[in-house]
């Protein structure tokens, strides 16, 4: 069964903390990308990876970075915390040209 | 760059009427193109997806969609509507080559809601 696992299904931080979002694909996937969604913004592309070690931006990079450092594990990173990080974090993978499998989702509050 | 735009961010219908959500995508070249739903608190399901193949795509639970090159439409149908489909629908297109092959562009989604 394919499976896409994000660390923490909810998740509190405050303000200024750095904070890790892990996510793990049991696939072999090549591709793997972190999105946030918000209500009536659809899901936003933050990162993606198509290899190790391999990123691009997406739409709203700003305030995260990335680590892929082996295929299976891809991490989202806020280096400092912001209340407008507050959202849903989704984490999905994918075979160039396949669809995309999503994690569960991580929803993240910053006080 | 790949953008995806969804007309309509709240569409409603009564059961067993016709559902139709839009999705355009812009791209010069044909990307590939996908419809997923997300039910409340749930994450993202697969309905179907486009791959040149086939113009007309059919999905799971009684969907299918039409790829429409020449007005780069995507659009999602249902000829019947079930109290079950109330969901929020996302178009999505992946890149049709280069180094951004695999990325997808999601829509802002539409919430269907479907009334008894």
């Amino acid at each position: 069964d394919v499976k896409v696992t994000q660390s923490s299904r909810y998740l509190v931080k405050r303000t200024g903390e750095k904070v890790f979002l892990e996510c793990v694909q049991d696939m072999d996937h090549e591709n793997m990308f972190w999105y946030r969604q918000d209500p009536g913004l659809g899901l936003r592309l933050i990162y993606f990876s198509y290899d190790v070690k391999m990123k691009e931006k997406g739409d709203i990079p700003e305030g995260y970075s990335v680590s892929r450092e082996k295929k299976e594990r891809f991490s989202l990173i806020l280096e400092s915390a912001s209340t407008n990080q507050t959202s849903m974090y989704l984490c999905a993978s994918s075979y160039t040209g396949r669809r995309a499998y999503f994690g569960a989702g991580t929803r993240l509050s910053v006080l | 760059a790949q953008s995806v735009t969804q007309l309509g961010s709240h569409v409603s219908v009564s059961e067993g009427a016709l559902v139709l959500l839009r999705c355009n995508y812009s791209s010069s070249v044909p990307p590939y193109l996908f419809w997923y739903v997300q039910y409340p608190n749930q994450g993202l399901q697969l309905l179907l997806k486009y791959t040149s193949a086939a113009t007309l795509v059919k999905g799971i639970n009684g969907f299918e969609a039409e790829f429409k090159k020449s007005e780069t439409s995507f659009h999602l149908t249902k000829p019947s509507a079930h109290m079950s489909d109330a969901a929020e629908y996302f178009c999505a297109a992946g890149n049709a080559g280069g180094t951004s092959y695999g990325k997808l562009t999601f829509g802002q989604g539409t919430i269907l809601t479907v009334h008894p």
